[in-house]
């Protein structure tokens, strides 16, 4: 069972529509949970890190919530635009791995329609 | 500033054969971590490196390999090539205790 899962596989938004994806996660304890954007075959381009301890974080459009209680992570997108077409990854970092052994998820692949 | 570069961009190989995948992390940064990302799936860990030494490694056989130059820079070996290697193979470099990593465009590796 992976220890970080992404909900929904996929989804089609049209433009200028929210979106909310989903992360649940086992990973226990961990330092920091982050967002990833990712291009088809390009790298993950961080969106957000939260510490166990944040309850949320935005940047620009895009909005991180983090409820350590029930181990589950969101990503808020706002007003989506056609570049928004992607992949998320959420990521998680466990507690005391040393050097940045990240946990990830499967990602929620996007697409968003004109 | 440049980024993380890696190349070459694409590669073809046949099952049996070596092939040798390279990183430049981005100036300043020690750190260099390797991760394989077959395609719908995560990214999964490989190695990371630090100061030319192996300082983590996932759970890959040992057909992977790797290593870290003076100036940072990373290889990655692959013997024995595999269908199941074919992937996309990303590097990410990062400072020694930061918080984040950055990663680079990747290496898409198709195994005939």
């Amino acid at each position: 069972k992976n220890q970080v899962e992404q909900s929904p596989q996929s989804l089609i938004i049209l433009e200028g529509k929210n979106c909310t994806l989903q992360c649940n996660y086992t990973v226990s304890p961990f330092s920091n949970l982050r967002w990833y954007k990712q291009d088809t075959g390009r790298g993950p381009v961080s969106l957000t890190i939260m510490t166990f301890s944040e309850n949320t974080k935005s940047n620009g459009r895009y909005t991180a919530t983090l409820d350590a209680d029930t181990k589950q992570s969101s990503l808020h997108i706002t007003a989506s635009q056609l570049s928004d077409s992607a992949s998320y990854i959420c990521v998680v970092i466990p507690m005391n791995t040393g050097f940045q052994k990240l946990v990830f998820g499967t990602g929620t692949r996007l697409l968003v329609s004109p | 500033d440049a980024g993380v570069t890696q190349s070459p961009t694409h590669l073809i190989k046949t099952r049996g054969q070596q092939v040798t995948l390279r990183c430049s992390p981005i100036s300043g940064h020690k750190s260099v971590s390797w991760y394989q990302q077959v395609l719908g799936q995560g990214p999964q860990f490989i190695f990371q490196y630090y100061e030319k030494e192996e300082r983590g490694r996932g759970n890959f056989p040992d057909r992977f390999s790797a290593r870290q130059f003076p100036n940072y820079s990373s290889e990655l070996n692959v013997n024995a090539l595999l269908l199941g290697d074919s992937a996309l193979y990303l590097c990410a470099s990062s400072l020694v205790g930061g918080n984040e990593q950055f990663f680079g465009p990747g290496t898409r590796l198709t195994v005939l």
